[in-house]
């Protein structure tokens, strides 16, 4: 009964691969979101899906392509993959319109490492 | 630019005692502020949140303060608990911006000794 599932945990792949996450969650939320973890620890924000639409989209490079085939899914695939893509990416979600941001939920974060 | 930083990369703690996290802030477009813990190999987990019109808000054994004019919050916990043992973020949002983008700290480590 997980709430928000991420496949797979762990990812380690050669530079210039191209690589997917899946996200799924089953709590019936709007709003799906990406982010990273780098090395300094810092959890920043990549995208947002609202209803399969893209809402947010913080100066990620164009090789990394979110995908929403359904608000239950937000897939994320990054193409070409460099070293500085080495990073745990964490899905979550929440319910559409909380004010002030609201509490989100989050997957348990898929490391990624390129070698 | 860090709008939000936690500047004790860590904390130590007796257990039964009181933990205090510390946040600042830098935008005063911010009016909802969250807390999240995090062991390790797992996601963040929402602990406790404060309204932009609050002052402070508890629940259990965990109360967040906020003081808008020093553009600061704190998380207590008391008393700790050595379950309590976590990275603890806090993150920051501004209403009537893009849905729920939460702008976060880089976490303090806290440790709680039996």
């Amino acid at each position: 009964d997980t709430a928000v599932s991420q496949t797979p945990k762990y990812l380690v792949t050669q530079m210039g691969n191209d690589k997917s996450i899946k996200c799924e969650q089953n709590l019936g939320h709007d709003t799906m979101y990406w982010y990273k973890q780098d090395s300094k620890k810092f959890l920043k924000i990549m995208f947002s899906y609202n209803n399969k639409e893209l809402i947010i989209n913080e100066t990620v490079p164009n090789r990394f392509s979110p995908k929403s085939p359904d608000k239950a899914h937000l897939n994320l695939h990054i193409n070409s993959l460099e070293l500085g893509d080495s990073a745990v990416y964490f899905c979550a979600s929440s319910r559409q319109g909380l004010a002030g941001g609201g509490e989100q939920f989050f997957g348990p974060g898929t490391r990624l490492t390129v070698l | 630019d860090q709008q939000v930083k936690q500047n004790s990369p860590s904390l130590s703690v007796q257990e039964g005692r009181i933990s205090i996290l510390n946040c600042d802030y830098t935008n005063s477009m911010f009016d909802y502020f969250l807390w999240y813990k995090k062991y390790p190999a797992e996601g963040p987990t929402f602990l406790i949140s404060i309204s932009s019109i609050k002052d402070k808000n508890e629940d259990g054994r965990f109360t967040v303060f906020l003081n808008k004019s020093a553009k600061h919050l704190s998380l207590h916990i008391v008393p700790s608990q050595p379950g309590d043992s976590a990275v603890y973020f806090c993150a920051a949002s501004a209403s009537g911006t893009s849905y729920g983008k939460l702008t976060f700290g880089q976490g303090t480590i806290l440790t709680v000794h039996p």
